[in-house]
């Protein structure tokens, strides 16, 4: 089975920074990678799939990269509104869909 | 805009089975799939499997396998989660999910329901 590694786990960051987070795939899983945002107490919300679309409506400051096995998540001016967990997950594969650990993105 | 609407949070003792609801409005199951993510109190995102409605087909992630039933009633276009022989390990917030054509990411999000098992 693919396993996703995300890092970091924890990131500490100011408004206006611009940060990125990678995540890495066991074995070669193309484009087929979604990130999600996750805040306390709610649901995950799709940013961005096959690698690099943005998902309608999410912010132009997200942006995704890579292929393969790597993979990033770029938040170009880090908002108040962004302090949240993201997670990445592939879909290459039938089965089964594993998600990235999750990095926190925290106030420094 | 479709939504996916959950049951409620639920109550179980260990060894007995719990089975959650997942209706969406909005939209038909056509062309989706509906796939079931869990996560446990303070921990990361876990899929669980996932069945297409107009099918019936299903793949499950290995840790819930022989534990699980995922079903689809294209008719009234909902979707069930049933896990059996709970555990502890298995409290957590059981999310529904819409699956753009059939295999692709998640794109919608139901609003979760809470299971707890505990005697």
């Amino acid at each position: 089975d693919i396993q996703m590694t995300q890092s970091p786990s924890t990131l500490s960051a100011s408004v206006g920074d611009r940060v990125s987070i990678t995540c890495r795939a066991s074995q070669n899983v193309g484009n087929w990678l979604a990130w999600y945002q996750q805040k306390p107490g709610n649901a995950p919300k799709l940013l961005i799939y096959k690698a690099s679309t943005l998902e309608s409506g999410v912010p132009s400051r997200f942006s995704g990269s890579g292929s393969g096995t790597e993979f990033t998540l770029t938040i170009s001016s880090l908002q108040p509104d962004d302090f949240a967990t993201y997670y990445c997950q592939q879909y290459s594969t039938y089965s089964p869909w594993p998600f990235g650990q999750g990095t926190k993105v925290e106030i420094k | 805009q479709v939504q996916l609407v959950q049951s409620g949070a639920e109550v179980k003792k260990p060894g007995s089975s719990v089975k959650v609801s997942c209706k969406a409005s909005g939209a038909t199951f056509s062309s989706y799939a509906i796939s079931w993510v869990r996560q446990a109190p303070g921990q990361g995102l876990e899929w669980m499997g996932r069945v297409i409605p107009t099918s019936g087909s299903t793949n499950y992630a290995h840790s819930v396998q022989g534990r699980i039933t995922m079903t689809a009633d294209e008719s009234t276009s909902t979707a069930y989660m049933e896990l059996s022989s709970l555990r502890s390990e298995d409290t957590a917030v059981y999310y529904c999910t819409r699956v753009v054509n059939f295999y692709y990411y998640i794109d919608v999000w139901g609003e979760g329901t809470t299971v707890t098992v505990s005697s």
